[in-house]
This record gives structure tokens, C-alpha cells and sequence, in this order.
């Protein structure tokens, strides 16, 4: 089973700034990722999937990169609407799909 | 507009059995694999089952693998997952979604979820 890891559990970061949010597979999954936002009782929504497309509907500010083992999050500007839970999650192996343990976006 | 339903969620004592089910609407239900991912109290994502399409490929976390099975009826648009041996673990939200692409990797839409508790 591959290994999700995010880094940081928690990142507290204020409104018009940039944040970053990381993760690492313990084995390469290719681009072969995809990243979440969940809200509070609410269900998951995609936003980025193969590691740098965005779902229809996700706004501009939103970026994924990376290949292999290392991939990031990126959202440019963050707005009020953005502090919420983020997963990244792989579909590259013939075995189990995993997702990593979240961040928490929180504001500064 | 795409939507998933997922219905069949309650309070069930340890060893017990439920079964979920996922209303689709909004696409075409026979095109698309689909997955059953869970959420445990205060804890992040668990995905729990695939199913294809045609219901010709299956996978399970192996949490859950021996107990739970995913099916699908095409001509109802209805996602299913039977929950057999249930285990205070197993509690949690129960979400279905579609998978997205040639390998149904990624879930887009996801349901509202269901609620399962199990406790004596």
C-alpha cells in the first residue's frame, strides 16, 4: 500500500496570502493525484486531479504541481471561503487508493 | 446536475449487518466507476471500495475486505455496499462518489453521506 504523507498538519495563514500545502507518496504514483477541500459537515470536493488539472468550476488561485513522489498545493491568494481540510489522495497502483491524513488551513 | 444520494445509515450493534445504498442522478450511471469512502468521527478519509462500470472489476481496503461488498444495479441507477460483521471502527460517515477517468482515480461528485454508528 502506498503511503500518503501531508506536511504541515496545521498552517495557519492570513487572508490575501499565499499558502502551500505539501505531499509526499512513499512510492512514485507518476501524476497520478488528486486533492480535496472539506468543509465542516460538509462532503469532500475535488479540486485538482493527474496533479496539476483543475476540476471544472475551481477557481484560478487553485494550482497543483509535482510528479513521482512530492507534489504541492498552492492557492495564491486565499479568501475566507478557503480555510477548510485539504487531502491529496493517489489512484496510481493496482492496489488500494489512499488519501493522505489532511491539513487544516486555518487563519492567522 | 450530477447527483449522488446516499441513503441506509443508523445505529447497529457490533457484529451486526447494513447495507448503504447510493441513488444517482444527473448522468449516465452505467458509464462510470464508482467508490465508497468513509470518514471516521473527528479523522480524515478512508477509502473503503471500487466498482466498475460493469461491475467486471472490484477492489476493497483490506480493513474491510471479507466483510463489506460493493455492487451496483445499472438499471436502478443505485450504488450499493453491504456491511456485514460490523466493528465500532466501521463507524463513520459512508460517502459514495463517481471515479473520474481510464483508471476511475479520482471521485467527483461525492454524496452528502450517511451516518453509521456501531454500538451496543
Amino acid at each position: 500500500e502506498i503511503v500518503m504523507t501531508q506536511s504541515p498538519a496545521t498552517l495557519s495563514v492570513s487572508p490575501g496570502e499565499r499558502a502551500t500545502l505539501s505531499c509526499r507518496a512513499s512510492q512514485s504514483v507518476s501524476s497520478n493525484l488528486a486533492w480535496y477541500q472539506q468543509k465542516p459537515a460538509q462532503a469532500p470536493r475535488l479540486l485538482i486531479y493527474d496533479a496539476s488539472t483543475r476540476a471544472t468550476d475551481i477557481p484560478a488561485r487553485f494550482s497543483g504541481s509535482g510528479s513521482g513522489t512530492e507534489f504541492t498545493l498552492t492557492i495564491s491568494s486565499l479568501q475566507s471561503e478557503d480555510f477548510a481540510d485539504y487531502y491529496c489522495q493517489q489512484y496510481n497502483s493496482r492496489g488500494p487508493i489512499t488519501f493522505g491524513q489532511g491539513t487544516r488551513l486555518e487563519i492567522k | 446536475q450530477v447527483q449522488l444520494v446516499e441513503s441506509g445509515g443508523g445505529v447497529v450493534q457490533p457484529g451486526r449487518s447494513l447495507r448503504l445504498s447510493c441513488a444517482a442522478s444527473g448522468f449516465t450511471f452505467s458509464s462510470y466507476g464508482m467508490h465508497w469512502v468513509r470518514q471516521g468521527p473527528g479523522k480524515g478519509l478512508e477509502w473503503v471500495a471500487v466498482i466498475w462500470y460493469d461491475g467486471s472489476n472490484i477492489k476493497y481496503a483490506d480493513s474491510v475486505k471479507g466483510r463489506f461488498t460493493i455492487s451496483r444495479d445499472n438499471s436502478k441507477n443505485t450504488l450499493y455496499l453491504q456491511m456485514n460483521s460490523l466493528r465500532g471502527e466501521d463507524t463513520g460517515v459512508y460517502y459514495c462518489a463517481r471515479g473520474g477517468g481510464w483508471k476511475v482515480g479520482w471521485l467527483d461528485p461525492w454524496g452528502q453521506g450517511t451516518l453509521v454508528t456501531v454500538s451496543s
